[in-house]
């Protein structure tokens, strides 16, 4: 089985821009999770979906965003770019969302100017 | 909500010695605890996990034990080699579906 894959996995935007990044859960899988990673603050959840549906929302300002596709294809959408949005973006995938093993795509790096 | 704390936050060991990676937990509705391993430039991927209904999990020399009325719970490394160099990280996801991770360990094993 193919794993999470994340598109694009590098990315350099100035400040003021948006940026959408894409994440392809395991084939079968119906949840996705976002997380940033940076140095200081590890890993940060942002939020989840599941058949299409927001479930969970992490302590993050109203710029991040997101959505899943009737095909558990997941975007995530950063507006009005921010120095401190530079970070690890992390897509995982579930089964289900009850307490099960998540597994990680290999993130996509933003860096903001 | 679910608050883990991870310790220590780096750790340096010898080839070939133990490591041990301790995580305390506060919903006690959490039943599944995994750990993951995350290596330069690569996301984290899982390398043990267990459930609440037992106390130990062993896989070749990565060992979970899990206290659950002291809620904590701890990844075990023998015979450390190089390659186990990487950051861990505990989670204790909720059935609200927000996955809670420790802050991380970074493990240096040197040669």
């Amino acid at each position: 089985k193919a794993g999470v894959t994340q598109t694009p996995r590098y990315l350099i935007k100035t400040r003021g821009q948006q940026v959408t990044l894409s994440c392809s859960p395991i084939s079968g899988h119906r949840s996705v999770s976002w997380y940033q990673q940076t140095p200081g603050q590890g890993l940060q959840f942002l939020f989840e979906y599941f058949s299409e549906t927001q479930r969970n929302k992490g302590n993050f300002p109203g710029r991040f965003s997101g959505r899943q596709f009737s095909n558990s294809r997941s975007e995530m959408n950063v507006s009005t770019l921010e120095l401190g949005d530079s970070a690890l973006y992390l897509c995982a995938s579930s089964l289900t969302v009850y307490q099960e093993t998540q597994y990680f795509g290999p993130g996509t790096r933003l860096l903001v100017l | 909500g679910e608050n883990v704390e991870q310790h220590p936050s780096t750790l340096s060991v010898q080839e070939g010695d133990s490591a041990v990676i301790k995580c305390t937990y506060s919903d006690s509705a959490s039943n599944y605890f995994p750990w993951y391993k995350q290596e330069l430039g690569k996301g984290p991927q899982l390398i043990i996990d267990i459930r609440s209904n037992v106390g130990e999990k062993k896989d070749q020399r990565i060992a979970v034990t899990l206290n659950k009325t002291a809620k904590h719970f701890s990844l075990h490394i023998t015979e450390t080699q190089p390659e186990d160099s990487a950051v861990y990280f505990c989670a204790a996801p909720t059935n609200a579906g927000k996955s809670t991770f420790g802050d991380g360990t970074t493990l240096t094993v040197k040669p």
